[in-house]
Protein backbone atom coordinates (compact mmCIF):
# COMPACT_ATOMS: atom_id res chain seq x y z
CA UNK A 1 0.00 0.00 0.00
CA UNK A 2 1.32 3.48 -0.53
CA UNK A 3 2.83 5.15 2.62
CA UNK A 4 4.38 8.55 3.25
CA UNK A 5 6.70 8.42 6.25
CA UNK A 6 8.19 12.43 7.70
CA UNK A 7 10.50 10.77 10.22
CA UNK A 8 11.08 14.23 12.12
CA UNK A 9 7.50 15.62 14.33
CA UNK A 10 9.37 18.49 15.49
CA UNK A 11 12.24 20.14 14.04
CA UNK A 12 13.80 23.81 15.05
CA UNK A 13 16.02 26.17 13.22
CA UNK A 14 17.63 29.90 13.85
CA UNK A 15 16.50 32.30 11.29
CA UNK A 16 18.98 32.29 8.73
CA UNK A 17 19.78 28.62 8.71
CA UNK A 18 19.27 26.04 6.24
CA UNK A 19 16.75 23.56 6.58
CA UNK A 20 15.79 19.94 5.56
CA UNK A 21 12.63 18.08 5.94
CA UNK A 22 12.84 14.77 5.03
CA UNK A 23 9.96 12.64 3.39
CA UNK A 24 9.93 9.56 2.41
CA UNK A 25 7.31 7.31 0.56
CA UNK A 26 6.31 3.76 -0.49
CA UNK A 27 5.03 3.66 -3.92
CA UNK A 28 5.08 0.88 -6.57
CA UNK A 29 5.21 3.05 -9.93
CA UNK A 30 6.65 6.62 -10.44
CA UNK A 31 4.87 8.97 -8.31
CA UNK A 32 3.08 12.40 -8.08
CA UNK A 33 4.80 14.07 -4.87
CA UNK A 34 3.73 17.16 -3.15
CA UNK A 35 5.01 19.34 -0.50
CA UNK A 36 2.23 21.50 1.36
CA UNK A 37 2.56 23.89 4.09
CA UNK A 38 -0.13 24.92 6.43
CA UNK A 39 0.01 27.73 8.70
CA UNK A 40 -2.15 26.97 12.04
CA UNK A 41 -5.54 27.11 11.75
CA UNK A 42 -5.17 27.74 7.95
CA UNK A 43 -5.78 25.18 5.44
CA UNK A 44 -2.54 23.74 2.96
CA UNK A 45 -1.14 25.33 0.61
CA UNK A 46 0.93 24.23 -2.48
CA UNK A 47 4.90 24.86 -2.04
CA UNK A 48 6.00 22.19 -5.07
CA UNK A 49 5.43 19.28 -6.62
CA UNK A 50 7.56 16.49 -8.67
CA UNK A 51 5.53 14.50 -11.21
CA UNK A 52 8.74 13.69 -14.11
CA UNK A 53 11.66 15.34 -15.32
CA UNK A 54 14.56 17.23 -13.35
CA UNK A 55 14.59 15.75 -10.38
CA UNK A 56 15.39 18.87 -8.27
CA UNK A 57 12.13 21.03 -8.25
CA UNK A 58 11.68 24.68 -7.52
CA UNK A 59 8.70 26.03 -5.08
CA UNK A 60 7.16 28.92 -3.83
CA UNK A 61 9.01 30.97 -1.11
CA UNK A 62 12.43 29.73 -2.07
CA UNK A 63 11.92 26.25 -1.50
CA UNK A 64 13.06 23.17 -3.05
CA UNK A 65 12.84 19.75 -3.13
CA UNK A 66 15.17 16.40 -4.48
CA UNK A 67 13.53 13.52 -5.77
CA UNK A 68 15.52 10.42 -5.36
CA UNK A 69 14.27 7.12 -6.81
CA UNK A 70 17.26 5.17 -4.84
CA UNK A 71 16.20 6.19 -1.86
CA UNK A 72 12.44 6.81 -2.11
CA UNK A 73 12.49 10.18 -1.08
CA UNK A 74 11.40 13.34 -1.71
CA UNK A 75 13.05 16.11 0.88
CA UNK A 76 12.33 19.20 1.25
CA UNK A 77 15.32 22.15 1.00
CA UNK A 78 15.69 25.89 2.23
CA UNK A 79 19.10 27.57 2.44
CA UNK A 80 17.84 30.52 4.60
CA UNK A 81 14.70 30.21 6.46
CA UNK A 82 12.83 33.06 7.94
CA UNK A 83 10.58 33.59 10.78
CA UNK A 84 7.69 33.16 8.78
CA UNK A 85 8.62 30.08 7.68
CA UNK A 86 7.07 28.65 11.01
CA UNK A 87 4.46 26.34 10.15
CA UNK A 88 4.04 22.62 9.79
CA UNK A 89 4.69 21.09 6.72
CA UNK A 90 3.18 17.80 4.68
CA UNK A 91 4.75 15.49 2.17
CA UNK A 92 2.38 13.48 0.05
CA UNK A 93 2.39 10.79 -2.66
CA UNK A 94 -0.64 11.13 -5.61
CA UNK A 95 -1.95 7.89 -5.94
CA UNK A 96 -2.47 7.46 -9.94
CA UNK A 97 -5.54 6.14 -11.33
CA UNK A 98 -7.02 6.94 -7.94
CA UNK A 99 -9.27 10.09 -8.90
CA UNK A 100 -6.06 11.82 -7.83
CA UNK A 101 -6.18 10.92 -4.21
CA UNK A 102 -3.48 12.06 -2.10
CA UNK A 103 -1.36 10.16 0.72
CA UNK A 104 -0.10 12.69 3.03
CA UNK A 105 2.59 11.94 5.88
CA UNK A 106 2.17 13.34 9.96
CA UNK A 107 3.84 16.39 9.13
CA UNK A 108 6.86 18.27 10.43
CA UNK A 109 5.88 21.03 12.61
CA UNK A 110 8.66 23.68 12.38
CA UNK A 111 9.80 25.97 14.73
CA UNK A 112 12.14 28.79 13.84
CA UNK A 113 13.85 30.67 16.69
CA UNK A 114 15.22 34.52 16.11
CA UNK B 1 -9.15 31.89 -11.03
CA UNK B 2 -10.78 28.80 -9.44
CA UNK B 3 -11.79 29.74 -5.23
CA UNK B 4 -13.01 26.87 -2.41
CA UNK B 5 -15.07 28.57 -0.18
CA UNK B 6 -15.25 26.56 3.27
CA UNK B 7 -17.76 27.12 6.22
CA UNK B 8 -18.52 27.69 8.84
CA UNK B 9 -14.89 28.18 10.02
CA UNK B 10 -15.56 27.13 13.84
CA UNK B 11 -18.07 25.06 15.34
CA UNK B 12 -18.99 23.65 18.95
CA UNK B 13 -21.98 20.92 18.96
CA UNK B 14 -22.85 18.77 21.45
CA UNK B 15 -22.50 14.83 21.07
CA UNK B 16 -25.69 13.36 19.14
CA UNK B 17 -26.43 16.37 17.57
CA UNK B 18 -26.49 16.32 13.76
CA UNK B 19 -23.47 18.30 11.24
CA UNK B 20 -23.65 20.00 8.24
CA UNK B 21 -20.28 21.35 6.52
CA UNK B 22 -20.34 22.55 3.49
CA UNK B 23 -17.66 23.66 0.34
CA UNK B 24 -18.02 25.12 -2.64
CA UNK B 25 -15.57 25.62 -5.28
CA UNK B 26 -15.51 28.46 -8.38
CA UNK B 27 -14.19 29.16 -11.67
CA UNK B 28 -13.75 25.68 -12.63
CA UNK B 29 -16.10 23.02 -14.05
CA UNK B 30 -16.43 19.32 -12.80
CA UNK B 31 -13.86 19.40 -10.41
CA UNK B 32 -13.08 16.43 -8.13
CA UNK B 33 -13.87 16.97 -4.56
CA UNK B 34 -12.52 15.56 -1.39
CA UNK B 35 -13.45 16.38 2.22
CA UNK B 36 -10.40 15.28 4.77
CA UNK B 37 -10.28 15.01 8.45
CA UNK B 38 -7.21 16.19 10.20
CA UNK B 39 -6.90 15.33 14.24
CA UNK B 40 -5.01 16.89 16.66
CA UNK B 41 -1.19 16.57 15.98
CA UNK B 42 -1.81 13.82 13.56
CA UNK B 43 -1.95 13.97 9.53
CA UNK B 44 -4.63 13.85 6.64
CA UNK B 45 -6.72 11.20 6.60
CA UNK B 46 -9.01 11.32 3.04
CA UNK B 47 -12.95 10.69 4.61
CA UNK B 48 -14.37 11.37 0.97
CA UNK B 49 -14.26 11.73 -2.21
CA UNK B 50 -16.66 12.83 -5.58
CA UNK B 51 -16.19 13.03 -9.11
CA UNK B 52 -19.25 14.19 -9.99
CA UNK B 53 -22.74 15.37 -8.75
CA UNK B 54 -24.23 11.83 -6.69
CA UNK B 55 -20.67 10.11 -6.77
CA UNK B 56 -19.40 9.74 -3.64
CA UNK B 57 -16.57 7.45 -2.67
CA UNK B 58 -16.07 6.60 0.87
CA UNK B 59 -12.19 5.87 2.32
CA UNK B 60 -13.17 5.16 6.03
CA UNK B 61 -16.21 3.58 7.52
CA UNK B 62 -17.47 5.99 10.02
CA UNK B 63 -19.88 7.81 11.59
CA UNK B 64 -20.45 10.71 8.76
CA UNK B 65 -21.71 11.02 5.05
CA UNK B 66 -20.96 13.01 2.25
CA UNK B 67 -23.17 14.59 -0.58
CA UNK B 68 -22.91 16.26 -3.63
CA UNK B 69 -26.29 17.95 -4.85
CA UNK B 70 -24.05 20.22 -7.41
CA UNK B 71 -21.42 19.95 -9.35
CA UNK B 72 -19.40 22.66 -7.31
CA UNK B 73 -21.09 21.62 -3.95
CA UNK B 74 -19.71 19.21 -1.23
CA UNK B 75 -20.99 18.83 1.84
CA UNK B 76 -20.33 16.47 4.79
CA UNK B 77 -23.22 15.51 7.00
CA UNK B 78 -23.48 13.50 10.22
CA UNK B 79 -26.83 12.31 11.67
CA UNK B 80 -25.32 12.07 15.21
CA UNK B 81 -21.91 13.57 16.18
CA UNK B 82 -19.70 11.17 18.51
CA UNK B 83 -16.61 13.13 20.49
CA UNK B 84 -14.65 11.19 18.23
CA UNK B 85 -15.77 13.53 15.10
CA UNK B 86 -13.48 16.59 17.23
CA UNK B 87 -11.08 17.65 14.76
CA UNK B 88 -10.05 20.33 11.92
CA UNK B 89 -11.79 19.39 8.32
CA UNK B 90 -11.13 20.25 5.09
CA UNK B 91 -12.44 20.79 1.71
CA UNK B 92 -10.17 20.33 -1.77
CA UNK B 93 -10.32 20.50 -5.26
CA UNK B 94 -8.67 19.37 -8.26
CA UNK B 95 -9.23 19.62 -11.99
CA UNK B 96 -10.56 15.87 -13.26
CA UNK B 97 -8.95 13.11 -15.89
CA UNK B 98 -5.72 15.09 -15.19
CA UNK B 99 -2.66 12.50 -13.48
CA UNK B 100 -1.05 14.26 -10.55
CA UNK B 101 -2.55 17.49 -10.53
CA UNK B 102 -2.50 18.75 -7.28
CA UNK B 103 -5.32 19.10 -4.52
CA UNK B 104 -6.16 23.02 -3.72
CA UNK B 105 -7.63 23.74 0.28
CA UNK B 106 -10.33 25.61 1.87
CA UNK B 107 -9.31 26.99 4.89
CA UNK B 108 -10.98 24.20 6.81
CA UNK B 109 -13.48 23.98 9.60
CA UNK B 110 -12.90 23.56 13.35
CA UNK B 111 -15.03 20.74 14.92
CA UNK B 112 -15.38 20.66 18.31
CA UNK B 113 -17.66 18.23 19.95
CA UNK B 114 -18.61 18.10 23.52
Amino acid sequence: AQSVTQPDIHITVSEGASLELRCNYSYGATPYLFWYVQSPGQGLQLLLKYFSGDTLVQGIKGFEAEFKRSQSSFNLRKPSVHWSDAAEYFCAVGVSGGYNKLIFGAGTRLAVHP
Amino acid sequence: SQTIHQWPATLVQPVGSPLSLECTVEGTSNPNLYWYRQAAGRGLQLLFYSVGIGQISSEVPQNLSASRPQDRQFILSSKKLLLSDSGFYLCAWTLPDLAGSPLHFGNGTRLTVT
